[in-house]
């Protein structure tokens, strides 16, 4: 149990252009999941936390009007990247939550 | 905010070898957890530990809230368990470490 899963793995887009990616908890409810970022080498941030039916949480320093999240259902939470700039290129990773956290396999956006 | 810090930041072993990964925590938790990013990059969840001990198959993990650190014991180490291992902290938050890159050699 506990399985979460991120759609696409993979995306390569044009500057200027705006991503989505899906966060979904297969087998329980998530009212609360989170997404973070990854560079390379590097650790996993905090972008925000993501509320069913409420507005999400960001972190210090995390554009809200650029990342837009959405958790319309207690299953489904969405991260779009609006206008992306070659510098948004990164591993994105959901979370959510049970009694513990439970990670998505992640999505590799390049923006070129 | 809370900080997190790991060690060592990396580190070859020699298959069969055994090894001790630590996680230094500047505040008091109720929820650590510790991971294994796979070369993938998925994070697979090995223990959730805010405090005691806990033991999976060749790993095992102890966590001293009380002097804010936790240890991840891999003993007889296998190639397949090289790739990052992060802990994480915090309540409904988690706040990762820098993690320690393991290589094991064939």
């Amino acid at each position: 149990g506990a399985v979460v899963s991120q759609h696409p793995s993979w995306v390569i887009c044009k500057s200027g252009t705006s991503v989505k990616i899906e966060c979904r908890s297969l087998d329980f409810q998530a009212t609360t999941m989170f997404w973070y970022r990854q560079f390379p080498k590097q650790s996993l941030m905090l972008m925000a936390t993501s509320n069913e039916g409420s507005k999400a949480t960001y972190e210090q320093g995390v554009e809200k009007d650029k990342f837009l999240i959405n958790h319309a259902s207690l299953t489904l939470s969405t991260l779009t990247v609006t206008s992306a700039h070659p510098e948004d290129s990164s591993f994105y990773i959901c979370s959510a939550r049970r009694e513990t956290q439970y990670f998505g396999p992640g999505t590799r956006l390049l923006v070129l | 905010g809370i900080q997190v810090e790991q060690s060592p930041p990396d580190l070859i072993l020699q298959e069969g070898a055994n090894s001790t990964l630590r996680c230094n925590f500047s505040d008091s938790v109720n929820n650590l957890q510790w991971f294994h990013q796979n070369p993938w990059g998925q994070l697979i969840n090995l223990f959730y530990i805010p405090s005691g001990t806990k033991q999976n198959g060749r790993l095992s993990a102890t966590t001293v809230a009380t002097e804010r650190y936790s240890l991840l014991y891999i003993s007889s180490s296998q190639t397949t368990d090289s790739g990052v291992y992060f802990c994480a902290v915090g309540g409904n938050m988690l706040t990762f470490g820098g993690g320690t890159r393991l290589m094991v050699k064939p």
